[in-house]
């Protein structure tokens, strides 16, 4: 059973634009979600993370937005740059004492120029 | 410059022939883990340490085992490895605070395996 689900395998803007990635998750106990970013042949790359308290969180040019109602989160580039492209995967962590990450199966982000 | 290493990075091996991963991180961190990547399935937890001699299985810990006799270091043993077991491996490690999960891992580059 995914907990944790990205139901777009990939998604293709242009350069200056918008770029909007979008997660849905089930499990209502998760308390803290984060975004990496992955790139061929490197490991994932933290990008930014909101807590279930909040309901955006911002970090220049990437914005995470969480609809907890609707266990809904997106993450959202603004403007988007061809060095955007890449796999991005959505990731939640219950609380306790694993500090496991539960990752979507990432949308590739092509950002054209 | 703060990293998570790991080697080797790619890794040809034949089915049933012992093998280790070596994961490194000079961060202090407590927490360490791995996960292996596969088409279709994202990446998958397959053990984790929340300190040193203190491990524990995650989703996937079938054919694996580690170790955790240093902070710094979290080896992943193949004992007998599989066909199956031909993927995408990432070691993470972050800080431990606690309940509060509020930081975030840091991963090593991959560990691209294949066994035939």
């Amino acid at each position: 059973d995914q907990q944790v689900k990205q139901n777009s395998p990939s998604l293709s803007v242009q350069e200056g634009r918008i770029s909007i990635l979008n997660c849905d998750y089930t499990n209502s106990m998760f308390d803290y979600f984060l975004w990496y970013k992955k790139y061929p042949a490197e490991g994932p790359t933290f990008l930014i993370s909101i807590s279930s308290i909040k309901d955006k969180n911002e970090d220049g040019r990437f914005t995470v937005f969480l609809n907890k109602s609707a266990k809904h989160l997106s993450l959202h580039i603004v403007p988007s740059q061809p060095g955007d492209s890449a796999v991005y995967f959505c990731a939640a962590i219950l609380g306790g004492s694993n500090y496991k990450l539960t990752f979507g199966k990432g949308t590739l982000l092509t950002v054209n120029p | 410059e703060a990293q998570v290493t790991q080697n080797p990075r790619y890794l040809i091996t034949v089915t049933g022939k012992k093998l280790t991963v070596t994961c490194s991180q000079n961060m202090n961190h407590e927490y360490m883990s791995w996960y292996r990547q596969d088409p279709g399935l994202g990446l998958r937890q397959i053990y984790y340490s929340m300190n040193v001699e203190v491990t524990d299985k995650g989703d996937v810990p079938e054919g694996y085992k580690v170790s955790r006799k240093e902070k710094r270091n979290f080896p992943l043993i193949l004992e007998s490895p599989s066909p199956n077991q031909t993927s995408l491996y990432f070691c993470a490690s972050s800080l431990w605070r606690g309940l509060s999960a509020n930081t975030e891992a840091f991963f090593g580059q991959g560990t691209r395996l294949t066994v035939v």
